[in-house]
């Protein structure tokens, strides 16, 4: 099982800041995604990034793969509230049936 | 398009008495279908997935069990519920182990 750890664990913001939340792990990765999560439902897909070096950017998220593709990370600029939730990534090896997920990373944004 | 329903949301049940968790697909023929469970707010632990009817495979040695009777039903049970089965328990769907389409989830309380 590859092992993916997600730094911090825990975030409190004020509106407004910037924050970046990482993704790291031994194993290289043929494609690695990012989930939001709210409190009581299931993880929402934000992004897939498959390609070492790779930069996507969904409105003011910007994920970035390693070129090593062994690590990921998501920066929000300019964090809202409804920015709040649980932000997971997970992987897929080259072998794997199922992905793996790192423990998440908590988000408060605060007004 | 395709949707996925979990039921039921929440479950109180005492120790030592069954479980059954059904999950279902609609619009997609032969997903790939996975039950997760996460333990207060944090990171996703795979149980079980299935890549076709009658096909179950395990990720941890536990008191559940899974089984797929047709292409787009998965179900998760256990005979005798412990205190360590309370949880949030997620169903999931995927095409060729690409992202994942979550359910809005089961919180289970095991008294």
């Amino acid at each position: 099982t590859q092992l993916l750890e997600q730094s911090p664990q825990f975030l409190s913001i004020q509106e407004g800041e910037n924050l970046t939340v990482y993704c790291n792990s031994s194993s290289v990765f043929s494609s690695l995604q990012w989930y939001r999560q709210e409190p009581g439902e299931g993880p929402v897909l934000l992004v897939t990034v498959v390609t070492g070096g790779e930069v996507k950017k969904l409105k003011r998220l910007t994920f970035q793969f390693g070129d090593a593709r062994k690590d990921s990370s998501l920066h929000i600029t300019a964090a809202q509230p409804g920015d709040t939730g649980l932000y997971l990534c997970a992987g897929n090896s080259n072998s794997g049936y199922a992905l793996n997920f790192g423990k998440g990373t908590s988000l408060l944004v605060t007004p | 398009s395709q949707t996925i329903h979990q039921w039921p949301a929440t479950l109180v049940q005492p120790v030592g008495s069954p479980l059954s968790l059904e999950c279902t697909v609609e619009g997609t023929s032969n997903p790939n279908l996975y039950w997760y469970r996460q333990a207060a707010g944090r990171g996703l632990q795979l149980l079980f997935y299935s890549v076709g009817i009658g096909q179950i495979s395990s990720e941890v040695p536990q008191n559940l069990s899974a089984s797929r009777p047709q292409d787009r039903q998965f179900i998760l049970s256990s005979k005798k519920l412990l205190l360590s089965d309370s949880g949030f328990y997620l169903c999931a769907w995927s095409v060729h182990n690409e992202k994942l389409f979550f359910g809005s989830g089961t919180q289970l309380s095991v008294l």
